[in-house]
């Protein structure tokens, strides 16, 4: 059965340091996602992607996030310069193109810890 | 901000009985309902879903029923097994979203050989 692939399964990095987190969503999927699980919390929404462009995101998804289709399989996350808080597990998602009501398929998750 | 509640944090369930998950909202803007199933060191598995239009949708063991005067849903599992043990998220979409899932903060089913 197809599913999203994500890598790393974890990544540490240094606070203020840049960190890009890679999926490879479902290959007939048109429309990709990431949300975002801090330790103890709910699964929160961060950002929405279709035909590359933003097509939704939350008020976390501020200015040092960014997103990236740079081919035709990968889609990617960026935090341009982290902080202690950016720390959560980070889950992408895909769903079909064409039908309103498509369920949302998702990786297995990157843990991103900050020290 | 919860305009998706679980309010059981936790169940147990002897094995080969009924497993109800509960699922509460507030938007009556929400359309779309899912149920997603979650495994430690994994992401949620979509299990089922059920449009607004609807008030019940069936699967195999799994049947979720939606009650939108009371604004609640919830998830049947018929008969439980051990192997669906696991952390169980509600979550819902506002009209007209491709995307912008709203989740509940999970009930984890413990279901007891």
């Amino acid at each position: 059965e197809p599913e999203v692939t994500q890598t790393p399964s974890h990544q540490v990095t240094q606070m203020g340091q840049e960190v890009i987190l890679r999926c490879v969503p479902i290959s007939n999927h048109l429309y990709f996602y990431w949300y975002r699980q801090i330790l103890g919390q709910k699964v929160e929404f961060l950002v929405s992607f279709y035909n590359n462009e933003i097509s939704e995101k939350s008020e976390i998804f501020d200015d040092q996030f960014s997103v990236e289709r740079p081919d035709g399989s990968n889609f990617t996350l960026k935090i341009r310069s982290t902080k202690l808080e950016d720390s959560a597990m980070y889950f992408c998602a895909s769903s079909e193109y064409g039908y309103r009501n498509q369920p949302q398929h998702f990786g297995d998750g990157t843990r991103l810890s900050i020290l | 901000d919860q305009q998706v509640k679980q309010n059981s944090p936790s169940l147990s369930v002897q094995e080969g009985r009924i497993s109800i998950l509960n699922c509460d909202y507030t938007n009556s803007m929400f359309d779309y309902f899912l149920w997603y199933k979650k495994y430690p060191a994994e992401g949620p598995t979509f299990l089922i879903s059920i449009s607004s239009i609807k008030d019940k949708n069936e699967d195999g063991r799994f049947t979720v029923f939606l009650n939108k005067s009371a604004k609640h849903l919830s998830l049947h599992i018929v008969p439980s097994q051990p192997g669906d043990s696991a952390v169980y998220f509600c979550a819902a979409s506002v009209g007209g979203s491709q995307g912008n899932l709203i989740f509940g903060k999970g009930t984890k089913l413990s279901v007891k050989p």
